[in-house]
């Protein structure tokens, strides 16, 4: 069965930064490119960044480039998201998901909220 | 403001057939694939479908998706209580770089 398990979300302070976990399971992760997708409370989806199987390529939204960094561990079959400079409007539900293809995510985690408030 | 247009909210009765729009543009699902999602209140979301018209294992024939030049549609026949979810288009946009989401359509079964 694949799993998807997010961590580290919280409270940060702006201008701080946070380290998001995701643990996967059910699959060979290695083999899949992965995609971390946030959802503000009461609106919408929005893609944040995806990364190649082999880290190779990596991709985000302009919102998010320069702060934030998407990296993966194949060896402990985790995905990372670094996030430094939080903002008030980086608040959100962070969810991490498998890619089949660009935008076809077929499997999610939970998510783990991320508030960012002084 | 998403880059995907979607009309916030839909509404049907039981067993009606509702129609769920998402428009773009050429860099977008002018050449990409479209896909849908559905998510229930408090959950993740959850792929409805795929490459502009396939289900995934498991979705009910009564969710069917088709795209057209700039713009998809994901088709809901025989509309049932447990449909009632918000409903997302995403594709890759080839300007962007990145995936794009529509704003979501909030269905209603009356």
């Amino acid at each position: 069965e694949v799993q998807l398990v997010e961590s580290g979300g919280g409270l940060v302070q702006p201008g701080g930064s946070l380290r998001l976990s995701c643990a996967a399971s059910g699959f060979t992760f290695s083999s899949y490119w992965m995609s971390w997708v946030r959802q503000a409370p009461g609106k919408g989806l929005e893609w944040v960044a995806n990364i190649k199987q082999d880290g190779s390529e990596k991709y985000y939204v302009d919102s998010v480039k320069g702060r934030f960094t998407i990296s993966r561990d194949n060896a402990k079959n985790s995905l990372y998201l670094q996030m430094n400079s939080l903002r008030a409007e980086d608040t959100a539900v962070y969810y991490c998901a498998r890619e089949v293809y660009w935008g076809r995510n077929d499997y999610w985690g939970q998510g783990t909220l991320v508030t960012v408030s002084s | 403001q998403s880059v995907l247009t979607q009309a916030p909210s839909a509404s049907g009765t039981p067993g009606q057939r509702v129609t769920i729009s998402c428009s773009g543009s050429s860099s977008n699902i002018g050449s990409n694939t479209v896909n849908w999602y559905q998510q229930l209140p408090g959950t993740a979301p959850k792929l409805l479908i795929y490459r502009n018209n396939q289900r995934p294992s498991g979705v009910p024939d009564r969710f069917s998706g088709s795209k057209s030049g700039t713009s998809a549609s994901l088709a809901i026949s025989g509309l049932q209580s447990e449909d009632e979810a918000d409903y997302y288009c995403a594709a890759w946009d080839d300007s962007l770089n990145g995936v794009v989401f529509g704003g979501g359509t909030k269905l209603t079964v009356l």
